[in-house]
């Protein structure tokens, strides 16, 4: 099972609005709803930001949103602020009840 | 609240195994399935298995098939993680986190180093 393709990088400054996207085949994220989302600080543990895809758990402000077409997978983050820098990384079940993870995107707030 | 309680770091020799715990609290055990995730430095996650606790039933990664081994003993809520022939490429710190089709909470994690 092939890693989930992400950018390595997206940057953005403080209020501003970004993307990352999430690329995977039918075997994944084109053939369930099973997309999640994590938040990693440096020297943390990862956090779940989004799941099922949109889903976002008590407590993730609503400036992160999710969504999905086709293979592809988004998050979206509004308003940016300083302590959203961080890695974020997808990951989606797999036809092989597997789960695989993307290669994580590093999110520079400038 | 719901938290995983992993065991300490660990130093292993190459060809050596491993055994990482990982202790749950505040929800019934039995009810959530548990991740087994490692971090190598620098780089990103991977997905090494899952196992049900009620029942034990795992599925792991091709990758590591053969080499990795997840129980768990319901008596004290824990799940291990077992790792065999350790190659320096497995170096990583060790991640468990329950549930299903997403991951929520983690653990916070085991670093194992292995070294000669």
């Amino acid at each position: 099972q092939s890693a989930l393709t992400q950018p390595a990088s997206v940057s953005g400054s403080p209020g501003q609005s970004i993307t990352i996207s999430c690329t995977g085949t039918s075997n994944d994220i084109g053939g369930y709803n099973y997309v999640s989302w994590y938040q990693q600080h440096p020297g943390e543990a990862p956090k779940l930001m989004i799941y099922d895809v949109s889903n976002r758990p008590s407590g993730v402000p609503d400036r992160f949103s999710g969504s999905k077409s086709g293979n592809t997978a988004s998050l979206s983050i509004s308003g940016l602020q300083p302590e959203d820098e961080a890695d974020y990384y997808c990951s989606s079940y797999t036809t092989s009840s597997t789960r695989v993870f993307g290669g994580g995107t590093k999110l520079t707030v400038l | 609240q719901v938290q995983l309680e992993q065991s300490g770091a660990e130093v292993k020799k190459p060809g050596a195994s491993v055994k990482v715990s990982c202790k749950a609290s505040g929800y019934t055990f039995t009810s959530y399935y548990v991740h087994w995730v490692r971090q190598a430095p620098g780089q990103g996650l991977d997905w090494m298995g899952i196992i049900n606790p009620d029942g034990g039933y795992t599925t792991y990664a091709q990758k590591f098939q053969g080499r990795v081994t997840m129980t768990r003993d319901t008596s004290t809520s824990t799940v291990y993680m077992e790792l065999s022939s350790l190659r320096s490429e497995d170096t990583a710190v060790y991640y468990c986190a329950r549930g299903s089709k997403w991951f929520d909470p983690w653990g916070q994690g085991t670093l194992v180093t292995v070294s000669p």
